[in-house]
Formats: structure tokens, C-alpha cells, sequence
């Protein structure tokens, strides 16, 4: 149980496209999503949580025009990068939990920007 | 800094070999877990101890908690090949239940045949 599915797994677009990256819990119904940032070879840098039909809380220096959080439903969350650049270029990851419970992590998007 | 450090950075063993991993955080948590991420994949929890925990097993991993040193370690004994990936620690520091996760630097683990 508790599955976390993260689509599209990996991207690759023109600079100045924005690009929308969903995270589903497939079994269980998630009161609060996590969208992390990783760098190769680095940790995961938490960029925001979101909870059901309120606005995202982002974490100090992430850019919330720039990252968009939308979570509209107990099941899905979507991160659309506007108007992404070469240096937006990274491992995104998403995770989901019920109220009280661990989180569970999607596979990650690898998004590239050229 | 958002993060706790972890040593040693990278690890590099043969299977078999046992592979210690050691996690320092900075502030008072309500429990640590430790995941796993293969490369370029998500992460996979691995356990959870809780603050009132000194230590806890999983089949071939055993993790320790010292919170009078704000420290933990991950053992993982008889390694194989495929327990090659990174490992993360990460402490949730919330008033009870589960809140926001501040992770480790991570190890990354190489286990040679």
C-alpha cells in the first residue's frame, strides 16, 4: 500500500516552456503533499508543502511565482515550473501522507531545460 | 542550514563487508527515519526510530539513536551488491505525529561483488 505516483518521470523542453509535474497518492487519500528539489549528488531540499485545498506553504528562497503549487483534491498535487530556464534543470521529487502518517515519496521527475 | 550532516560522504565496500553510516542533526526531533534512493529514483523508507527509542532492527539493518548527542548511525550487515545506493537520514521535528522531514547530506554506498 500507499503509493505515490509522480508523472512525467523525465522531461526535457526548450527554455521558457513551463512544465507541470503531478504527484498522485494512488491508495490513500493525502491531506498534506512535499515537493523537494535534489541537485546531483546532493540531498533533497524541501521547496514547499501544500494540504488540500489551501494555499502552499513555500520555504524561505523558493520562488512561489516561479513554482507553482496547486492541490486541489485528496489525491493530486501539481508543481508547474513557469517560464523554466536552464538553471531550474534538476531532480524533482514529490511525497504524500494522511493526516498523522509517514510520507511516502513518488519516483521523481528529472526535469532538463535546454 | 536546512540540513544535518551525515558521514561519511561516500562508502565503498565488498559484499559482505558490514557498512556503518552516521547521521548528526542540530535540533530536538520527535523521531529519524533513514531512506534509501537508487540512483535517479525516489526514496524508499527504510526505519523509523523514535526520540524514546536507543535502538531499533530490520532484517539486516540496525539503527542507533543517541539524542544526548543529537546522533544516529545506520548498520547494515553481510552488504550486497544491490544495497548499493545513497542513504538518507532525516529528522522530523514536529510536536508528535509526523511533520516536515529536514534530511541529511546522505551516503553514498558501493558495494563490490
Amino acid at each position: 500500500g500507499a503509493v505515490v505516483s509522480q508523472h512525467p518521470s523525465r522531461v526535457i523542453c526548450k527554455s521558457g516552456t513551463s512544465v507541470k509535474i503531478e504527484c498522485r497518492s494512488l491508495d490513500f487519500q493525502a491531506t498534506t503533499m512535499f515537493w523537494y528539489r535534489q541537485f546531483p549528488k546532493k540531498s533533497l531540499m524541501l521547496m514547499a508543502t501544500s494540504n488540500e485545498g489551501s494555499k502552499a506553504t513555500y520555504e524561505q528562497g523558493v520562488e512561489k511565482d516561479k513554482f507553482l503549487i496547486n492541490h486541489a483534491s485528496l489525491t493530486l498535487s501539481t508543481l508547474t515550473v513557469t517560464s523554466a530556464h536552464p538553471e531550474d534543470s534538476s531532480f524533482y521529487i514529490c511525497s504524500a501522507r494522511t493526516s498523522g502518517g509517514p510520507q511516502h515519496f513518488g519516483d521523481g521527475t528529472r526535469l532538463s531545460i535546454l | 542550514s536546512q540540513q544535518g550532516e551525515e558521514d561519511p560522504q561516500a562508502l565503498s565496500i565488498q559484499e559482505g563487508e558490514n557498512a556503518t553510516m552516521n547521521c548528526s542533526y542540530k535540533t530536538s526531533i520527535n523521531n529519524l527515519q533513514w531512506y534509501r534512493q537508487n540512483s535517479g529514483r525516489g526514496l524508499v523508507h527504510l526505519i523509523l526510530i523514535r526520540s524514546n527509542e536507543r535502538e531499533k532492527h530490520s532484517g539486516r539493518l540496525r539503527v542507533t539513536l543517541d539524542t544526548s548527542k543529537k546522533s544516529s548511525s545506520l548498520l547494515i550487515t553481510a552488504s550486497r551488491a544491490a544495497d548499493t545506493a545513497s542513504y538518507f537520514c532525516a529528522t522530523d521535528g514536529g510536536l508528535g505525529g509526523y511533520n516536515k522531514l529536514i534530511f541529511g547530506a546522505g551516503t553514498r554506498l558501493a558495494v563490490h561483488p
